[in-house]
This record gives C-alpha cells, sequence and structure tokens, in this order.
C-alpha cells in the first residue's frame, strides 16, 4: 500500500526566514510526485511534478527535489501570502488509474 | 486559463437524501477523478474516468456511483447520505499524469 508522510504538520516561519519541508514516501514503483499547495476551503494548487531522483524544479520561492525515498519542498525567505497547506502525493506506475495518495500536508504560516 | 468547473460550490441535504455533484473538466482532458477531503484531512480518492470509462476505484461507498458522459463532463450520485458524508467533494482533470483540481463542492448532511 502507498504511504505519504510529510513533517512538519505544522510551521511557522517569519518573513524572510527560509526552510524546507520534507515528504517521505513508500510506493511500489513511482509514475511521479506531486507538491499541490491548497488555502482554506479551496482546491489544491499544482505546484510541481518530480518524476525521479535527482530531479529538482523551481517556481519563484519554491523549489522542490526528490530523492528515492523522500522530497523536500524548499521555501526561500517566505512571504505571508506562502501561508497556506502543503501537501505532496505519489502516483504509482502500476495503478491504472493514475490516483493520487496525498500525505496529511504541512501547514505553513509565515508571519510579517 | 480554463480551469475545472464545479456545480453546486455548496449543498445542504438532509439524511437520507440524494445529492447529485457535477465536474466538468478543463477542454480535452480525457481524464476525470474524484476526491472526498473531510476536515482537517487529506484528500482521499473516490474513483476516476479515462474516456468515458471507470478506470480505477477507491474507498468510494456503494451508496456513491458516477460517470462520465460524453461531453467528457461527470457525475457523482451520492444516495442514502449520512452525517459522515459532510466534506469537500473535488473534481480534477488530466491530460496525462499531472491533475488539476477544481474549487470544490462543500456538502453538509444534517
Amino acid at each position: 500500500e502507498d504511504q505519504v508522510t510529510q513533517s512538519p504538520e505544522a510551521l511557522r516561519l517569519q518573513e524572510g526566514e527560509s526552510s524546507s519541508l520534507n515528504c517521505s514516501y513508500t510506493v511500489s514503483g513511482l509514475r511521479g510526485l506531486f507538491w499541490y499547495r491548497q488555502d482554506p476551503g479551496k482546491g489544491p494548487e499544482f505546484l510541481f511534478t518530480l518524476y525521479s531522483a535527482g530531479e529538482e524544479k523551481e517556481k519563484e520561492r519554491l523549489k522542490a527535489t526528490l530523492t528515492k525515498k523522500e522530497s523536500f519542498l524548499h521555501i526561500t525567505a517566505p512571504k505571508p501570502e506562502d501561508s497556506a497547506t502543503y501537501l505532496c502525493a505519489v502516483q504509482a506506475r502500476e495503478t491504472s488509474g493514475s490516483r493520487l495518495t496525498f500525505g496529511e500536508g504541512t501547514q505553513l504560516t509565515v508571519n510579517p | 486559463a480554463a480551469g475545472v468547473i464545479q456545480s453546486p460550490r455548496h449543498l445542504i441535504k438532509e439524511k437520507r437524501e440524494t445529492a447529485t455533484l457535477k465536474c466538468y473538466p478543463i477542454p480535452r482532458h480525457d481524464t476525470v477523478y474524484w476526491y472526498q477531503q473531510g476536515p482537517g484531512q487529506d484528500p482521499q480518492f473516490l474513483i476516476s474516468f479515462y474516456e468515458k470509462m471507470q478506470s480505477d476505484k477507491g474507498s468510494i461507498p456503494d451508496r456513491f456511483s458516477a460517470q462520465q458522459f460524453s461531453d467528457y463532463h461527470s457525475e457523482l450520485n451520492m444516495s442514502s447520505l449520512e452525517l459522515g458524508d459532510s466534506a469537500l467533494y473535488f473534481c480534477a482533470s488530466s491530460p496525462r499524469y499531472e491533475q488539476y483540481f477544481g474549487p470544490g463542492t462543500r456538502l453538509t448532511v444534517t
């Protein structure tokens, strides 16, 4: 069974204080690892897809990296508008329907 | 850019009633997924369709059914509603692997 564990559950940062979120996963053949941002009461917003170990992707203040067992979402000099829940999800190669299995998320708060 | 459209956005039903949620995928996306997200929880996969055929089934109760129509929109039908069905229901569409989520339907069962 595919499993995704995210840490920490919650993170409070001061504006400009860089940090990283962790996503550990167990999957029988990884097709892709996905990062989403979710604001309260809204749908998850797609950020990145990583397909193979060593891959990195960047978007503004966010950078995602992938190893064979975990992924990190690095946030550089965050701003209050980066406050949200960040969800990590995996997609297994063997599933015919490409379902996503999510972690429980990291709730990020950036104080001004 | 066009996004996934879901309707209604909010729905209040009583126990044992039925509900129908609709999803209109992004144009040219041929796969639709349904997820349920309870308060404080992560999204849980329910069911998916590819080219109008069911492609995968997750933890969807037997009281729920879904289909994808010829215009690729999808409907999730929920019968004999229970208090525990209160949740956010998301539809996502995909051209290949990446899934783009709609704004969700908030279902409240009283």
